[in-house]
């Protein structure tokens, strides 16, 4: 099993529309978490954090914590085709040294 | 402000070769972390620093070394490169004094064994 898990997609939807993403972890004493947007050639870039069970807003973006559940969640409402890109989990964690571990990715693409 | 700044963008090597990806942040961040970057597979940790004088393995060390030269710089080795190294590796930093910081990426370099 993956320490931090995420669909590899592609996850298509149309213009307008809510795209979820969806992120398991493993490590309970895992202390913070991230969503970073990379497009292709380029570098991740952070757009949102969490670190308290329940939502988190920003604009467009809402990240969702369960900590019970191990989960975290992105959403993007008013879906745009510039947010056509992968989306990154990472996970902050003080389990045999502070590092930061990242799934898999999901790509989205946004169609107009 | 740069941020976090590697060298070379581009990179090909033929199999037994050796290089040094360069890495340099000026944001006075305490760790420092080389991941490397293959289709499918997310980013992975090659090795990371937490502060200056200290280095340590992440997931996939195998064929790599590191050198935290001071609390700027990052390098990482390949000693002799294979094909399998072929990636897209990146540079990060971190405050280190909070969980809640998020990393701060180079903008990468590619690098291509033959």
């Amino acid at each position: 099993q993956k320490e931090v898990e995420q669909n590899s997609g592609p996850l298509s939807v149309p213009e307008g529309a809510i795209a979820s993403l969806n992120c398991t972890y493993s490590d309970r004493g895992s202390q913070s978490f991230f969503w970073y947007r990379q497009y292709s050639g380029k570098s991740p870039e952070l757009i949102m954090s969490i670190y308290s069970n329940g939502d988190k807003e920003d604009g467009r973006f809402t990240a969702q914590l369960n900590k019970a559940s191990q989960y975290v969640s992105l959403l993007i409402r008013d879906s745009q085709p510039s947010d056509s890109a992968t989306y990154l989990c990472a996970v902050n964690r003080n389990t045999g040294g502070f590092k930061t571990i990242f799934g898999a990715g999901t790509r989205l693409f946004v169609k107009a | 402000n740069a941020g976090v700044t590697q060298t070379p963008k581009f990179q090909v090597l033929k199999t037994g070769q050796s290089m040094t990806l360069q890495c340099a942040q000026d944001m006075n961040h305490n760790s420092m972390y080389w991941y490397r970057q293959d289709p499918g597979m997310g980013l992975r940790l090659i090795y990371y620093s937490a502060s200056e004088g200290t280095t340590d393995k992440g997931e996939v060390p195998n064929g790599y070394n590191v050198s935290r030269l001071n609390k700027r710089e990052f390098s990482l080795r390949l000693e002799s490169a294979a094909p399998s190294q072929t990636s897209v590796y990146f540079c990060a930093s971190y405050r280190g004094d909070t969980y809640n910081s998020p990393l701060h990426f180079g903008n990468g370099t590619r690098l291509t064994v033959t």
